[in-house]
């Protein structure tokens, strides 16, 4: 497909277990973010790729919330010891270029819930 | 930090006019986007305003006065389908877009 895809689309963990969310960008794109929204709110900026480089990482909340891009262009994000705050969407976007310049693509998210 | 303020929830008719309002406080400012996001779906690009002024595209158009850091989204002949959660969000720098909590509509018949 041509649009950003997420898996996986829903993700049910129990507390202190560990997760991984994929995020396959539009072929070309050169930035790639990851947000995460909680019901009711806006996206909240997590971090931020330029390929495989990992400029902004400001956003990731904790320790336990780490994302990679190692071929500049799928990412993983990874969050360890899952707890019952992490619950929320997680959103990956992508653009074809500069952070300041583009409209965000995003794809449909992935849902994950913490027992 | 930015601050971006828009309100929380608005109701309208079907066929009428609807503008929602986005505030914000930011340094550096190089533009504020207008995002629509449907229920259970993915943020979707409407509009990005970097100069003063209004931007038309189709029913929708989008104001931005830099000087008052205030922008609203105006939507024009309503259609059910325009139920959704409308996001105002910012750039400034090189900082990453900052979201506001979004804007629930509800088109009722």
């Amino acid at each position: 497909g041509a649009g950003v895809s997420q898996s996986p689309r829903y993700k049910v963990a129990k507390r202190g277990q560990d997760v991984a969310l994929r995020c396959d960008p539009i072929s070309g794109h050169v930035s790639l973010f990851w947000y995460q929204q909680a019901l009711g709110q806006g996206p909240e900026f997590l971090t931020y790729f330029q390929n495989e480089a990992q400029l902004d990482k400001s956003g990731l909340p904790s320790d336990r919330f780490f994302a990679e891009r190692p071929e500049g262009s799928v990412s993983t994000l990874k969050i360890q010891r899952t707890q019952q705050e992490d619950s929320a969407v997680y959103l990956c976007a992508s653009t074809p270029g500069l952070i300041t310049l583009n409209e965000q693509f995003f794809g449909p998210g992935t849902r994950l819930t913490v027992l | 930090g930015q601050n971006i303020d828009q309100p929380t929830e608005m109701t309208a008719t079907e066929g009428a006019i609807v503008q929602i309002n986005c505030t914000y406080q930011t340094s550096g400012f190089n533009g504020l986007f207008w995002y629509q996001q449907h229920a259970g779906e993915a943020p979707t690009f409407l509009s990005y305003n970097v100069l003063d002024g209004l931007e038309e595209k189709g029913r929708f158009s989008s104001f931005l006065s830099r000087s008052k850091g205030y922008s609203y989204l105006l939507l024009k002949e309503l259609q059910m389908k325009d139920s959704a959660s409308y996001l105002c969000a910012v750039i400034s720098g090189n900082t990453p877009l900052v979201f506001g909590k979004g804007t629930r509509l509800s088109v009722i018949a």
